[in-house]
């Protein structure tokens, strides 16, 4: 179990710049979660995958947010056209899914910062 | 008025002392309810995780449920400095996937 990764680690850009992230589940986990994160605050819910399919979004995700899981493993979220108040903690987290409840792991996240 | 309600401290406490930190929330519909641990610059490490009404205890953690009051405790004894953290409850209201999070109680145990 090597545990949910995800790159980078720290992304810095100019406003108005795509940025993606990719996040790498624990390998038997078929469910992922993107969560974003602001100082001071717990994580709040973005979108979240059982294998390839996308299958709920929060209304916090805008129309510049994107999320995919092309091949039901890995998965990318890419923010095109950032703006000062993306800057945030992007945490991804990964889940069995069994029909029940299992918890969810997550990864270091990646912490964008937007000039 | 929040979901979920956490005192965001800080709070300090000596090593040795026995930390309850708490959550309340407004929806009676949650069911499953979790305490993360959260280091600075890292995701947040799952605890424990209790389903409905009841205790549950795993070494030094205690974590208590009481729907009735919709509220959720956490109890650490015996507190020690690497129990230094921001703590975030979290529930949710069946095995669907969005997980609501208090936003986290920042402890510090002083050595």
């Amino acid at each position: 179990d090597t545990g949910v990764s995800q790159n980078p680690r720290h992304k810095i850009t100019k406003r108005g710049q795509n940025v993606t992230f990719r996040c790498d589940p624990i390998s038997e986990h078929n469910r992922l979660y993107w969560y974003r994160q602001t100082l001071g605050q717990g994580p709040e819910f973005l979108t979240y995958f059982q294998n390839e399919a996308q299958l709920e979004k929060s209304r916090l995700l805008s129309d510049r947010f994107s999320a995919e899981r092309p091949k039901g493993s890995f998965s990318t979220l890419e923010i095109q056209r950032t703006e000062q108040g993306d800057s945030a903690m992007y945490l991804c987290a990964s889940s069995l899914g069994t029909g029940e409840y299992q918890p969810q792991h997550f990864g270091d996240g990646t912490r964008l910062s937007i000039l | 008025q929040k979901e979920v309600e956490q005192d965001p401290g800080p709070l300090s406490v000596p090593e040795g002392a026995i930390v309850s930190l708490n959550c309340t929330y407004s929806n009676s519909a949650f069911q499953y309810f979790m305490w993360y641990r959260q280091y600075s610059r890292k995701g947040p490490e799952l605890l424990m995780y209790t389903y409905s009404s009841g205790n549950k205890e795993d070494g030094r953690f205690t974590a208590q449920v009481d729907k009735s009051s919709k509220y959720i405790s956490l109890f650490i004894r015996d507190s020690q400095p690497s129990d230094s953290a921001t703590y975030l409850c979290a529930m949710i209201k069946d095995y669907g996937q969005n997980f609501v999070f208090g936003p986290g109680t920042r402890l510090s145990v002083l050595p």
